[in-house]
């Protein structure tokens, strides 16, 4: 079956430019998770939604971050006004959402932005 | 201080060899741990769960101290596709997962 997948792969764009990145989960996946990955760094949590509703957006870096997920299915990253520093790897990944502690995440291939 | 803290090597490993490496954590409240492979350009994707009592999958072998708060892996009679980087992971249980910055394995013919 066919895994979480991301779109664009790669986005450049100009500073100052709005970018939105798009995450398809799993078919019947509930939870759908954000995180960001730096060169050498492991991933670093964003956000989360359950079916639409955005459950933790604790890790967002500040209110130019955005995410919705408005049908409980796909689920667009929007960045405002992008920066130099947001230049990096945006992963998107989904679970059964179960409930069940520690259940299995699974990633998509993310999409890489450089902010010139 | 980071919540998950791992050496990133490299661990340079001769084929056959066996290789462990650990990782801590600060948050005396996280619930369930894992290892997470990565490949060069890749995602990360499941390696094993990690269990208080231990845990072993064909070459792998997988420990946790919550006392010291350190979780370990180990690599049996390591061979040339084990070539990836170890990412510790632990869920605080709320649904977010922490990421070390990984052990990255190279195994040399």
């Amino acid at each position: 079956g066919a895994g979480v997948s991301q779109s664009p792969r790669y986005k450049v764009t100009k500073r100052g430019q709005d970018v939105a990145l798009r995450c398809d989960p799993i078919s019947g996946h509930v939870s759908l998770y954000w995180y960001r990955q730096a060169l050498g760094q492991g991933p670093e949590f964003l956000t989360y939604f359950n079916y639409e509703a955005q459950q933790d957006k604790s890790g967002l870096p500040n209110d130019r971050f955005s995410a919705e997920r408005p049908e409980g299915s796909i689920s667009t990253l929007t960045i405002q006004r992008t920066e130099q520093r947001d230049s990096a790897m945006y992963r998107c990944a989904s679970s059964l959402g179960r409930g069940v502690l520690g259940e299995t995440q699974y990633f998509g291939p993310g999409t890489r932005l450089l902010v010139l | 201080r980071k919540e998950v803290e791992q050496d990133p090597g490299p661990f340079n490993v001769p084929e056959g060899a066996t290789v462990a490496f650990n990782c801590t954590y600060s948050n005396s409240a996280s619930q369930s741990f894992f290892w997470y492979r990565q490949d060069c350009r890749k995602e990360p994707k499941l390696l094993m769960s990690v269990y208080s009592s231990g845990n072993e999958d064909g070459r792998f072998t997988a420990q946790l101290n919550r006392a010291s708060q350190y979780i370990s892996l180990l690599i049996r009679d390591s061979k040339l596709s084990d070539s990836a980087t170890y990412l510790c992971v632990v869920n605080d249980g709320n649904n977010r997962l922490a990421f070390g910055k990984g052990n990255q394995v190279v195994v040399i013919p």
